[in-house]
């Protein structure tokens, strides 16, 4: 079965630092992949996806991600992180089922804290 | 648009009690979730339905069962209380037709159980 792993579970760092997480997944076959992140108090929102096409994957707020698939990585990075990035950020993987339908398997998540 | 509505969003509960946690959403999605988040261990999923009058076990299905009421509803039922199902409780829903994997969730049901 598919499983995710990240890297770093507490980060911090100062304002206009860059970022990297760290994912990885165990699966070798074709991915679907996902970073979602989840801001205090929130709810889970979709911050970028691959499905296909070039490797390094441009989403929401700045954020960007390489697919690497020689490496089974996704690592999420943002040259320079402000305040309101402070958040949790999750890492996925969809998991393909006979019928069309799958089911997103989770990391357990990245918890990043960004000081003033 | 509405999307994924969970109710209720916090409930205390003594262990044994039973309780259900409802889902609906609105756009008119096939697929829908039970996620448990915990600390330290991400999203578990705990059931999930493929589509309207399936559903299946997770990895941590233990202590819950679903009920896919229609096509927009997707309730959680736990019988029978235990500590060790205090945590957060995501719903989720996605298209089933050319879906790649995105689910879109609902804002969460912190639940405890003493």
């Amino acid at each position: 079965a598919q499983s995710v792993s990240q890297h770093n579970h507490h980060v911090i760092l100062s304002e206009a630092a860059s970022l990297e997480l760290g994912c990885n997944y165990s699966y070798g076959g074709t991915v679907n992949l996902f970073w979602y992140v989840q801001y205090p108090g929130q709810h889970l929102q979709l911050l970028l996806k691959y499905f296909s096409g070039d490797p390094l994957v441009k989403g929401i707020k700045g954020f960007e991600a390489e697919f690497i698939k020689s490496k089974f990585s996704f690592n999420l990075r943002k040259p320079s992180v402000q305040w309101s990035d402070t958040a949790e950020y999750f890492c996925a993987v969809n998991e393909m089922f006979s019928g069309g339908y799958n089911k997103l398997i989770f990391g357990a998540g990245t918890r990043l804290a960004v000081h003033p | 648009n509405a999307g994924v509505t969970q109710t209720p969003k916090f409930q205390v509960l003594k262990t044994g009690q039973s309780m259900t946690l409802q889902c609906a959403q609105d756009m008119n999605h096939n697929s829908m979730y039970w996620y448990r988040q915990d600390p330290g261990m991400g999203l578990r999923l705990i059931y999930y339905s493929a589509s309207e009058g399936t559903t299946d076990k997770g990895e941590v299905p233990n202590g819950y069962n679903v009920s896919r009421l229609n096509k927009r509803e997707f309730s959680l039922r736990l019988e029978s209380a235990a500590p060790s199902q205090t945590s957060v409780y995501f719903c989720a829903s996605s298209p089933r037709t050319g879906n790649t994997g995105e689910l879109f969730f609902g804002e969460g049901s912190r639940l405890t159980v003493l």
